[in-house]
């Protein structure tokens, strides 16, 4: 699985666009980008992915750039309950695990 | 949650006792995995099962054993806990073909 760079951390006024940024330079073709979520201690949650069209959810929206190194989710209008680890991971689809990383750790300000 | 249970929620243990986490999951999900989380390093990967009976390893899985008896169930065992196996463990499941995976919410385990 293809290695990602995350900021460890970022600020968001509430209301406000959040913009997670995510580098993936070594992503290959049949690679996947996957983003979670994990709130204070709860276990990770699902939130969106896509191989290489933008995607949209009713959570977020996933951009990824033409050449697929780097994506970024978005978060609309950001609340006080979105403040959490964001965890970008690229991946095989069938493949066995999800390497975590350390994520990027938003906060979301009232 | 796919309907994820994980117990005991809380635990503490001495050193040197045999431990279980169980994992029971409700939607008929082949695949279900342990992880284990700690400051500074986000969740790795012990053990994962791809049916019943059918186990392999992961990035951390020394001092762990699994077992896969019926889909629903997946035991994580320390044989014998160490100081060091102090974490928080999630257990997760995956439908077959996609990767889109759910968690439990999480059993505290502390090692004395």
């Amino acid at each position: 699985d293809a290695k990602t760079t995350q900021p460890p951390s970022m600020d968001c006024a509430e209301g406000r666009a959040a913009n997670l940024p995510c580098n993936h330079s070594t992503i290959s073709g049949n690679e996947y980008v996957y983003w979670y979520r994990q709130i204070h201690s709860q276990g990770p949650q699902y939130i969106i992915h896509g191989l290489k069209n933008n995607e949209t959810n009713e959570m977020a929206s996933l951009i990824i750039t033409e050449d697929r190194k780097s994506s970024t989710l978005i978060l609309p209008h950001a609340t006080l309950r979105d403040t959490a680890v964001y965890y970008c991971i690229v991946r095989v689809t069938g493949a066995n695990n999800l390497f975590f990383g350390t994520g990027t750790r938003l906060t979301v300000i009232p | 949650d796919a309907g994820i249970t994980q117990s005991p929620r809380h635990k503490v243990t001495e050193t040197g006792t045999p431990v279980t986490l169980r994992c029971h999951q409700t939607e008929n999900h082949r695949y279900m995995y342990w992880y284990r989380q700690d400051p500074g390093h986000g969740l790795r990967l012990i053990h994962y099962s791809y049916g019943v009976k059918d186990t392999d390893k992961g990035e951390v899985s020394d001092g762990y054993s699994v077992s896969r008896s019926k889909t629903e169930d997946f035991l994580l065992t320390l044989e014998s806990a160490t100081s060091s196996q102090t974490s928080v463990y999630f257990c997760a499941t995956s439908p077959q073909g996609t990767t889109e995976a759910f968690f439990g919410q999480g059993t505290r385990l502390t090692v004395v």
